[in-house]
């Protein structure tokens, strides 16, 4: 089945700064990865997705690349804020699988912007 | 439209115990899902659902039980709690696998201690 794993575990960078958290994942038939993000106390909310038929995705400050062929998908941030200050978690799923829209997680950044 | 709700919000059980938790969805979606999240290890499914009356299992489903006896609801049982069954449950649902509408909406979690 799908492995997806995420680095660093932990990011802290300075207000203004650029944030990036990369994946990896196993299986070349995943082909949706979606970005979430868990503010403290709060179940994860989706930030950003991309679809294996695009390689890059825009909006506002935050953004996503898609490489396939080396399997790896990268989550970036400019121009951080403290309120960028959260958990961060990649995914990856075959939406036209058998079953379901089963995401699997990577193990999630901690993200800390200083003030 | 509340969402996706979870209840309770804390539990604190003793070994042996057995305990319900609610999910509860207005969107109408088909698919509804439970997770835990465990420091470092991201979010594990734990079963899921791909409409009223089905289930199925997830990554890690010793332990647990679930019923999908109404769409919008969807309920995870704990019939012998253990303590390695201590952990954030998180409920989420989507609409069906279509190629445009993946997004999995989350509920607020419930914080579960099995002593």
């Amino acid at each position: 089945g799908e492995n997806v794993e995420q680095h660093p575990s932990t990011l802290s960078v300075q207000e203004g700064d650029s944030a990036v958290i990369k994946c990896t994942y196993s299986d070349s038939a995943s082909n949706y990865f979606p970005w979430y993000k868990q503010e403290l106390g709060k179940g994860p909310q989706l930030i950003i997705d991309i679809r294996s038929n695009v390689g890059e995705k825009k909006d506002q400050r935050i953004a996503v690349t898609l490489n396939k062929t080396a399997k790896h998908f990268s989550l970036h941030i400019t121009e951080t804020q403290p309120e960028d200050s959260a958990v961060y978690f990649c995914a990856a799923s075959n939406p036209r699988g058998e079953y379901g829209n089963k995401l699997v997680f990577g193990a999630g950044t901690i993200l800390r912007v200083k003030s | 439209n509340a969402g996706v709700t979870q209840t309770p919000k804390f539990r604190v059980l003793k070994t042996g115990q057995s305990m319900t938790l609610l999910c509860a969805q207005d969107m109408n979606h088909e698919y509804m899902y439970w997770y835990r999240q465990d420091p470092g290890m991201g979010l594990r499914l734990i079963h899921y659902s791909v409409g009223e009356g089905t289930t199925a299992k997830g990554e890690v489903p010793d332990g647990y039980n679930v019923s999908r006896l109404k769409k919008q609801n969807f309920l995870l049982g704990l019939e012998s709690a253990a303590p390695s069954q201590t952990s954030v449950y998180f409920c989420a649902s989507s609409p069906p696998g279509h190629w445009n509408n993946n997004e999995q909406f989350f509920g607020p979690g419930t914080r579960l201690t099995v002593l």
